[in-house]
């Protein structure tokens, strides 16, 4: 199995702070990596895909890269919403897997 | 707009057989893979499986020995069934598709 290492776990952040969160992969993936944002008692939603691409209709201040086996979402300025758990997928080899997930909370 | 709607047993009883459905609107079966995602209580999410419309289905080898995801392509229609529940299996089921398109997740709890 591929193991998506996501850090860290949690963090605390203020409003219009810059965010960097990172899954690693155990091994390549090519792009086939997606990010998703989850509220409690929401349904996953989808951020990013394809390592990089913006899901329509989600804030630009969201982006997704990658280098190598590292994947980044970042948060450009952090805004009141956007305080949520948020998780990784790789769906390039089976079994999928999904990061450990990062809870963001508000400083 | 894809649709996904699903269904099931809320409450099982231990050795009992999880059974939900999804229901797919505005969308053919055809050409994708739909699959099952599970979140225990405050815990992380894990694939379960999927499937594509001729039915050729893929699972996480740590639950294969007891799912069965299956297609009804005159319904519009995928399936999950789980058996020999314990209360490990208590968790919210998702299905999804393309990874935007989610049901409404079913939360099933398995208590004796």
């Amino acid at each position: 199995d591929i193991q998506m290492t996501q850090s860290p776990s949690a963090m605390s952040a203020s409003v219009g702070d810059r965010v960097t969160i990172t899954c690693r992969a155990s091994q390549g993936i090519s792009n086939h990596l997606a990010w998703f944002q989850q509220k409690p008692g929401k349904v996953p939603k989808r951020l990013i895909y394809a390592s990089s691409s913006l899901q329509s209709g989600v804030p630009s201040r969201f982006s997704g890269s990658a280098s190598g086996t590292e994947f980044t979402l970042t948060i450009s300025s952090l805004q009141p919403e956007d305080f949520a758990t948020y998780y990784c997928l790789q769906h390039n080899s089976y079994p999928y897997t999904f990061g450990q997930g990062t809870k963001l909370e508000i400083k | 707009q894809v649709q996904l709607q699903q269904w099931g047993a809320g409450l099982l009883k231990p050795s009992e057989t999880l059974s939900l459905t999804c229901a797919v609107y505005n969308w053919s079966l055809s050409g994708y893979y739909w699959n099952w995602i599970r979140q225990p209580p405050g815990k992380g999410l894990e694939w379960i499986g999927q499937i594509n419309h001729s039915g050729t289905t893929n699972y996480n080898p740590s639950l294969k020995s007891r799912v069965t995801i299956s297609v009804d392509t005159s319904r519009n229609q995928f399936s999950l069934k789980l058996n020999s529940v314990t209360a490990a299996d208590t968790a919210v089921y998702y299905c999804t598709t393309g990874w935007a398109y989610w049901g409404q997740g079913t939360l099933v709890t398995v208590s004796p």
